[in-house]
């Protein structure tokens, strides 16, 4: 499975946009890219999923370029509630996956 | 609501002393994970069962059992916890079927605290 950077920690205050960024330069051809959200005392929650180019829904957008060694999650309008740590992850698509967690961006979101 | 859910929340046992955790589910996944986090730290697999399949990870602990008696229910053994297994443990499933890639519901976790 293809390794993961991200910044460790972000800032931003409520109604910005956040862009946070995911380097994965081994990825391979089958490989997802993956984000899951972590608040504090809880479990990981699947936020996105994307192969390439732009992924929306309700809570953010993926921006993956077409050589796909970086992804970026974009999350519009951010509020106090979005304080929590982001994970970038590479899948294997098809069957199931083992996920690797990296480090996981810390983002606190200031009044 | 369908959910993955963990008992206890929290747990305190004794250094040395057995305890169990335990994860049961709703969603009928046939694939279910343990994780464990500690403080400020990401999730790490510690194990995971494909329908009755048992995986475990190259780096976990012989401490560190589980069972799977039926679908819906996944237990965590550690047969002699020390002080440095104090953590968070997760529980997650999927679907674990093809198509794209393969979403984990994650539990609320059991918070372990060792004395």
């Amino acid at each position: 499975l293809a390794k993961t950077t991200q910044p460790i920690s972000m800032d931003s205050y409520e109604g910005q946009e956040v862009n946070i960024t995911c380097s994965h330069n081994n990825i391979a051809t089958n490989d997802y890219i993956t984000w899951y959200q972590q608040f504090p005392s809880q479990g990981p929650r699947f936020i996105i999923q994307g192969y390439k180019t732009k992924v929306t829904n309700e809570v953010a957008s993926l921006f993956i370029p077409a050589d796909r060694k970086s992804s970026t999650l974009s999350l519009p309008r951010v509020s106090l509630s979005d304080t929590a740590v982001y994970y970038c992850l590479v899948a294997l698509s098809g069957g199931y996956n083992k996920l690797i967690f990296g480090a996981g961006t810390r983002l606190a979101v200031h009044p | 609501d369908a959910m993955v859910i963990q008992n206890p929340r929290y747990q305190v046992t004794q250094f040395g002393k057995p305890v169990t955790l335990s994860c049961s589910q709703t969603l009928n996944h046939n694939v279910m994970y343990w994780y464990q986090q500690k403080s400020s730290q990401a999730p790490k697999l510690l194990f995971h069962y494909y329908d009755k399949d048992f995986n475990n990870e190259a780096d976990t602990p012989d401490n560190f059992q589980s069972r799977r008696p039926n679908t819906s229910f996944c237990f965590l053994d550690i047969r002699s916890p020390g002080l440095g297994d104090a953590a968070m443990y997760l529980c997650a499933t999927s679907r674990g079927q093809g198509g794209t890639t393969d979403t984990q519901y994650f539990g609320p976790g059991t918070r372990l605290t060792v004395l």
